[in-house]
């Protein structure tokens, strides 16, 4: 998993309500991503982060920010949670920009009522 | 426009039916593809990066392959704990390693 945790692993919330997920990670990367998981598409990048402070937009992230404020943590807020984004988000984490691998976490299932 | 293409979506076996699995790739500048596997309730556990048309690497009952346009995840006298979702992902053109694209992935099936 390599250092990789993610909490909550589950969360049920209503709509409308702010959710921060938060991705930890043990391996001082410098690379860090939030997916999501959805039937039908696949996983999909959210944001992603290239170091502290230092974030970007992926392909759907609409309705979502994030924050870096250590190496070891990324966070993923929903402002304003809406049923369409219940999902499976999964972190990842990647040590240098070329010639390796991401390591995903266990990810966190959430669930919008 | 990059885009990765799996099939099939789902297949099944019975232990020891060898069998491929494929993904199609169009990505400005390849510059790696990766296999994942995947359990469910589980994240995506990497399992190999391919970078030149040509290469090929093993573990156990898999291997995987390169050309062009596509890989192969091949697997031999698969068994039961073969048995999960394989992801297939290439770097999006311009971006890190992690900046993926992915596939919607096979679902395999292993019967004993």
């Amino acid at each position: 998993d390599a250092g990789i945790t993610q909490s909550p692993r589950h969360k049920v919330t209503e709509t409308g309500t702010p959710v921060t997920l938060r991705c930890h990670q043990t391996e001082n990367h410098r690379y860090m991503y939030w997916y999501r998981q959805d039937p039908g598409h696949g996983l999909r990048l959210i944001h992603y982060s290239y170091g502290v402070k230092d974030t970007d937009k992926g392909e759907v992230s609409d309705g979502y920010s994030v924050s870096r404020s250590k190496t070891e943590d990324f966070l993923l807020t929903l402002e304003s949670a809406t049923s369409s984004q219940t999902s499976v988000y999964f972190c990842a984490t990647l040590d240098r920009a070329m010639n390796t691998e991401a390591f995903f976490g266990q990810g966190t299932r959430l669930t919008v009522v | 426009e990059d885009q990765v293409t799996q099939s099939p979506e789902a297949l099944r076996l019975q232990e020891g039916e060898s069998s491929s699995l494929n993904c199609s790739y169009t990505v400005s500048g390849l510059r790696g593809l990766f296999w994942y596997r995947q359990d469910p309730g589980k994240g995506p556990e990497f399992l190999f990066t391919l970078y030149s048309a040509g290469e090929e690497k093993e573990k156990e009952r898999l291997k995987a392959t390169l050309t062009k346009k596509e890989s192969f995840l091949h697997i031999t006298a698969p068994k039961p704990e073969d048995s999960a979702t394989y992801l297939c992902a290439v770097p999006i053109h311009g971006g890190s390693q992690g900046n993926l694209i992915f596939g919607k992935g096979t679902k395999l099936s292993v019967k004993p």
